[in-house]
């Protein structure tokens, strides 16, 4: 059973604020992931670590940012909310040669 | 430009019949395939997976076949259960780099008692 959490699960907020979406994992997993998926649509990657203090964009331009200073914490940052980030984010984690990632339960986000 | 696609938005099968869900792919560089199973308002759980080298991948009631030349896969389900209603993505692994995912937009299951 993968152990990892993703607070808060739902969320609903003003335009123009600040942000931040938890992630950690208990797993020891050294690769971190962050997924947007809107409904009926596929899941796209927007941030990805290897490791502490590794960072990197996806393939989906995002206005959000990442930190990975511990193993087991990655949690993602929107300086300024707005409508348009309104989706779920799904974060995910990994171990080394592996390839199955594990899901949280994600993030659904609303701007108004 | 799609390079995983499940053509089917949805399905529907009687409890006990075989489902199958079908993925297609264009990359040729996709050495890992995986199913994933999404609940409402959950994570997606990963379900089974096959390596590019492999044909048939089998696990319980569920088996993924691979066929390279068609750059297909497909996953069956024997017996279907009203459990397995759900989100089912099929996603594919990018050899080498960042070793990212890339999601099909997923095939809604419903399994009628």
């Amino acid at each position: 059973e993968a152990d990892i959490y993703q607070t808060p699960r739902y969320l609903v907020i003003g335009t123009g604020k600040k942000i931040t979406l938890e992630c950690s994992q208990t797993m020891g997993h050294d690769k971190m992931y962050w997924y947007q998926q809107d409904p009926g649509m596929e899941l796209h990657l927007i941030h990805y670590s290897y490791g502490v203090n590794s960072t990197e964009k996806g393939d989906l331009s995002s206005e959000s940012t990442v930190s990975r200073i511990r193993t087991e914490h990655f949690p993602l940052t929107l300086e300024s909310a707005r409508p348009s980030h309104t989706s779920q984010y799904l974060c995910a984690s990994r171990q080394g040669s592996y390839n199955e990632q594990f899901f949280g339960p994600g993030t659904r986000l609303t701007v108004l | 430009d799609q390079q995983v696609k499940q053509n089917s938005p949805s399905l529907s099968v009687q409890e006990g019949r075989i489902s199958i869900l079908n993925c297609d792919y264009t990359n040729s560089m996709f050495d890992y395939f995986l199913w994933y199973k999404k609940y409402p308002a959950e994570g997606p759980t990963f379900l089974i997976s096959i390596s590019s080298i492999k044909d048939k991948n089998e696990d319980g009631r569920f088996t993924v076949f691979l066929n390279k030349s068609a750059k297909h896969l497909s996953l069956h389900i024997v017996p279907s259960q009203p459990g397995d209603s759900a989100v089912y993505f099929c996603a594919a692994k990018v050899k080498g780099g960042s070793e990212k995912l890339v999601f099909g937009k997923g095939t809604k299951l419903t399994v009628n008692p």
